[in-house]
């Protein structure tokens, strides 16, 4: 596997089930995020972690949980949501460093969920 | 805040034709990047160029090449000889020089005629 993988690619799923994405990255990079990207509208960044630790939390509502056992793997836990839930899901990392840099993101495929 | 603005929806261009991209952003950093990223029907999001903002010469990458105007906060994306490959949705980006968060705008879906 090289880059960014994401599993499941599609997802439907109940209002009322839990459910988990997984997000993997093979680049060795440092910082991981996940991205919410409905039709029309920008990306919205959910979560940052950068060394393992959350570093942001853009008001996401406590039905999206995240978890990030080590800097390679990103998992998204799904409890409860709503149909405005629907969306791709993207993942991405980044190699950040402490100096000017560009540190820029590479994004997985994305997981396609559907809330019913 | 930063913001990301993508004023096209939606643009065509004939193959092997050329096609201009626009964004514009709103900082009041002197020193961020700016990026475009393509994705493709279905497929991964991936990085077509980036500017660095203390640069003054415009970033190439062989078919792509930028217009990066800092006064006018202003940086475009020209695809050049067109290619059937080239269709997606094209995102414009924004990093401040010295944190993590990319601001993305709300994208420009490129269709390229046969």
């Amino acid at each position: 596997e090289t880059g960014v993988t994401q599993t499941p690619r599609h997802l439907v799923m109940g209002m009322t089930n839990k459910k988990s994405l997984k997000c993997e990255q093979h680049l060795g990079h440092n910082a991981m995020y996940w991205y919410k990207q409905s039709a029309k509208k920008p990306l919205e960044l959910m979560f940052v972690y950068s060394l393992e630790e959350r570093v942001e939390n853009n008001s996401v509502p406590s039905r999206f949980s995240p978890e990030c056992p080590n800097s390679s793997h990103l998992f998204l836990h799904l409890h409860t949501l709503q149909p405005e839930d629907s969306a791709l899901y993207l993942c991405a990392s980044s190699q950040v460093r402490w100096t000017r840099s560009s540190n820029e993101q590479f994004f997985g495929p994305g997981t396609r969920l559907t809330v019913l | 805040a930063q913001t990301v603005t993508q004023s096209q929806p939606e643009m065509s261009v004939q193959e092997a034709e050329t096609v201009t991209l626009s964004c514009t952003y709103d900082t009041s950093e002197s020193d961020y990047y700016l990026f475009w990223y393509k994705q493709p029907p279905s497929r991964q999001m991936i990085l077509v160029i980036r500017q660095e903002a203390y640069k003054q010469q415009n970033a190439t990458e062989n078919r792509f090449s930028v217009n990066f105007q800092k006064a006018a906060k202003s940086f475009s994306l020209k695809i050049s000889d067109s290619q059937l490959g080239d269709a997606a949705m094209y995102f414009c980006a924004y990093k401040g020089g010295n944190n993590n968060d990319m601001r993305f705008g709300a994208g420009t879906r490129l269709t390229v005629k046969p």
